[in-house]
């Protein structure tokens, strides 16, 4: 019931095109959902998140959407770039004990020029 | 600000052997946290600090890993004796408080032989 499940583990999308990872969650009392972006060598780094109170959440070119019924939530990314390419992570919390992240096992991206 | 500093980046050890990481958190963070992040997977939740005080370490290997945060700042995070499944990115991230976002470090990288 802790696990977040992460798809696709891998995806490779032209340049311009439209990048979607999916999660999907069984606890009801997980409430906040950020998403991470991680380079090789570096520490992941907080690109967006999202409460069940909205069902979409757009920052630039990165919106997430959120399906509480379906317990499920993804990432878009619009017009992806080559500098895009990265490791992406969801993950869940719950707004209550110690907050603490469950996160997905990842996707790697790669945005072909 | 300054993000969250972790040393050494690199380190090599035989197994059985004992190695410590050092991080230091955002200034003004009370929340730290270490994760462990094995090759291919997201990253899964060691410890939690809330100032010097352990909120959560359900998930340390209490039998090798220990790990302090005294005077609720600086934190560091020992593993005596390794084990070669020990190898892994040892991330360590803060927040202004637990239900904040987290801010990594980039990790040290630990090799056992």
């Amino acid at each position: 019931q802790q696990q977040v499940k992460q798809s696709p583990q891998s995806l490779i999308v032209q340049k311009g095109g439209i990048s979607i990872i999916n999660c999907a969650y069984e606890n009801t009392a997980f409430d906040y959902f950020p998403w991470y972006q991680q380079f090789p060598g570096k520490g992941p780094a907080l690109l967006i998140a999202i409460r069940p109170d909205v069902s979409e959440k757009k920052e630039g070119r990165f919106t997430i959407s959120f399906n509480k019924s379906a317990k499920q939530f993804s990432l878009h990314i619009m017009d992806s770039q080559p500098g895009d390419s990265a490791t992406y992570f969801c993950a869940a919390s719950m707004a209550s004990g110690t907050y603490k992240y469950i996160f997905g096992t990842g996707t790697r991206l790669k945005v072909l020029a | 600000e300054a993000g969250v500093a972790q040393s050494p980046r690199y380190k090599i050890i035989e197994k059985r052997q004992s190695v410590a990481f050092w991080c230091n958190p955002i200034s003004g963070h009370a929340t730290l946290y270490w994760y462990q992040q094995i090759l291919g997977q997201g990253p899964k939740l060691l410890i939690q600090f809330q100032n010097n005080g352990v909120v959560d370490d359900s998930q340390l290997p209490k039998d090798r890993f220990s790990a302090e945060r005294l005077k609720g700042v600086d934190s560091t995070l020992k593993i005596q004796p390794a084990k070669l499944e020990d190898s892994a990115v040892y991330l360590c991230a803060s927040s202004r408080d637990s239900y904040q976002p987290q801010h990594f470090g980039d990790g040290t990288r630990l090799s056992i032989l």
